[in-house]
């Protein structure tokens, strides 16, 4: 399979412990995106890689969220001390950007989500 | 205001029918521009990215209206198989993604 993928795809934790979230992007693709959706709602940004380098982060995202790419290719989102509100479908996604590969340079390719439950 | 507004619906359609769907965005700045589907409890595929011209695959028309500062999706012949939930999507510099709550389709026997 060359699509996006996520790791777990399910995740029930308790409130105020902490959870890490792994993406593993589509081979060529330099970008990669965190979303986070709740019901009813489209995806919401979170941050955004450039290979290794983090461009840009929601104003929405508190310093309890950190994102990494160390190498340019997976990505881990950790959530430190969750709480009930942080309840939601994480979204990763990749696009091609100058590097080619699948799609055209910003289409995203979806993976299937993480889905956290904090208790 | 929100960057991206959609109709939430549902539309409910029978088979066979036509339907369009319209998504506002608040910046002119806006450069690319994209349907997506979702399934219920499944991530967003892409559908179509929506060019200046606008484009169209198969049953899928898509248009943009940079005057308006909307796009719309248009459906024909529906078909069982398109009941889904459709967001667009916007993207300014080619960084942030913006996307709309999403509008849902049920196609009807």
């Amino acid at each position: 399979d060359t699509g996006v993928s996520q790791d777990p795809r399910h995740k029930i934790t308790k409130r105020g412990q902490n959870v890490t979230f792994r993406c593993d992007p589509i081979s060529e693709h330099n970008r990669l995106y965190w979303y986070r959706q709740t019901l009813g709602q489209g995806p919401e940004f979170l941050t955004y890689f450039q290979n290794e380098a983090q461009l840009e982060k929601s104003r929405l995202l508190s310093d309890r969220f950190s994102a990494e790419r160390p190498k340019g290719s997976f990505s881990t989102l950790e959530i430190q001390r969750t709480e009930q509100g942080d309840s939601a479908m994480y979204l990763c996604a990749s696009s091609a950007g100058l590097a080619g590969g699948k799609g055209t340079y910003n289409e995203q390719f979806f993976g299937p989500g993480t889905r956290l439950t904090v208790l | 205001r929100k960057e991206v507004e959609q109709d939430p619906g549902p539309f409910n359609v029978p088979e066979g029918a036509t339907v369009a769907f319209n998504c506002t965005y608040s910046n002119s700045a806006s450069q690319s521009f994209f349907w997506y589907r979702q399934d219920c409890r499944k991530e967003p595929k892409l559908l179509m990215s929506v060019y200046s011209s606008g484009n169209e695959d198969g049953r899928f028309t898509a248009q943009l209206n940079r005057a308006s500062q909307y796009i719309s999706l248009l459906i024909r012949d529906s078909k069982l198989s398109d009941s889904a939930t459709y967001l667009c999507a916007v993207n300014r510099n080619f960084n942030k993604f913006y996307f709309g709550s999403g509008t849902k389709l049920n196609v009807k026997p």
